[in-house]
């Protein structure tokens, strides 16, 4: 199946943005997600991106697709301890598919 | 309230023992799947549903059967456990056919082990 990767863990200070990056192989990808997971909870959407976009941006967050690259990144500004979960990115190959392809995720740990 | 509900939420069985984690949602959604969830894997698609009497394989489905005889019900059946199915499992649904964000619901997941 694709890859998509991300990195384990990150760790930053109440008040400060937080980036999360995720990198994927498929190039037919089109659509491309962030789930958030908080302790014991099932995964909710945050947001999503089209392959034609290059960011978007919605309240604290902000998305940026570099399809060249194949590098998906999710910034929080004002990063809260309430935003400590884990981060799935995830990709699907077109609209109503089989299936969505996840990453590891990326627990983030914001410290008060 | 729309949502995707599972039961048992915590399971601990032995070797060899068969079991259902059964999975309802109340959204009339077409599209139903079955994924675990393991330490640095993320989420593995077990088996998919696109339709009522439609079942598909997803990338992990070796010792798991599912059946979606009712469009709201999805059960994930284990004929006979192992310990490598140890693992959280979620259940998803999504509106099928939905141009835009194909955005799936969770459950709230099933912690199964097996001894």
């Amino acid at each position: 199946g694709e890859d998509v990767e991300q990195s384990l863990f990150l760790s930053v200070r109440e008040g400060d943005s937080s980036v999360i990056n995720c990198t994927y192989t498929d190039s037919s990808s089109t659509y491309l997600y962030w789930y958030k997971q908080e302790p014991g909870a099932g995964l909710q959407l945050l947001t999503y991106i089209f392959s034609n976009m290059d960011m978007k941006q919605d309240q604290r967050l902000t998305v940026l697709l570099n399809k060249k690259d194949k590098h998906l990144s999710l910034r929080i500004a004002d990063t809260q301890t309430g935003d400590s979960a884990i981060y799935f990115c995830a990709e699907s190959q077109q609209t109503g598919a089989n299936n969505l392809f996840f990453g590891t995720g990326t627990r983030l740990t914001v410290i008060p | 309230e729309a949502q995707v509900t599972q039961n048992p939420r915590y399971l601990i069985t032995v070797t060899g023992k068969k079991l259902t984690v059964t999975c309802s949602q109340n959204m009339n959604h077409e599209y139903m799947s079955w994924y675990r969830q393991d330490p640095g894997l993320g989420l593995r698609q077990i088996y998919y549903s696109m339709n009522v009497e439609v079942t598909d394989k997803g990338d992990v489905p070796e010792g798991y059967k599912v059946s979606r005889k009712e469009k709201r019900n999805f059960p994930l059946i284990l004929e006979s456990p192992s310990p490598n199915q140890t693992s959280l499992y979620f259940c998803a649904s999504s509106p099928q056919g939905l141009a835009g964000t194909y955005e799936q619901y969770f459950g709230p997941g099933t912690r199964l082990t097996v001894t």
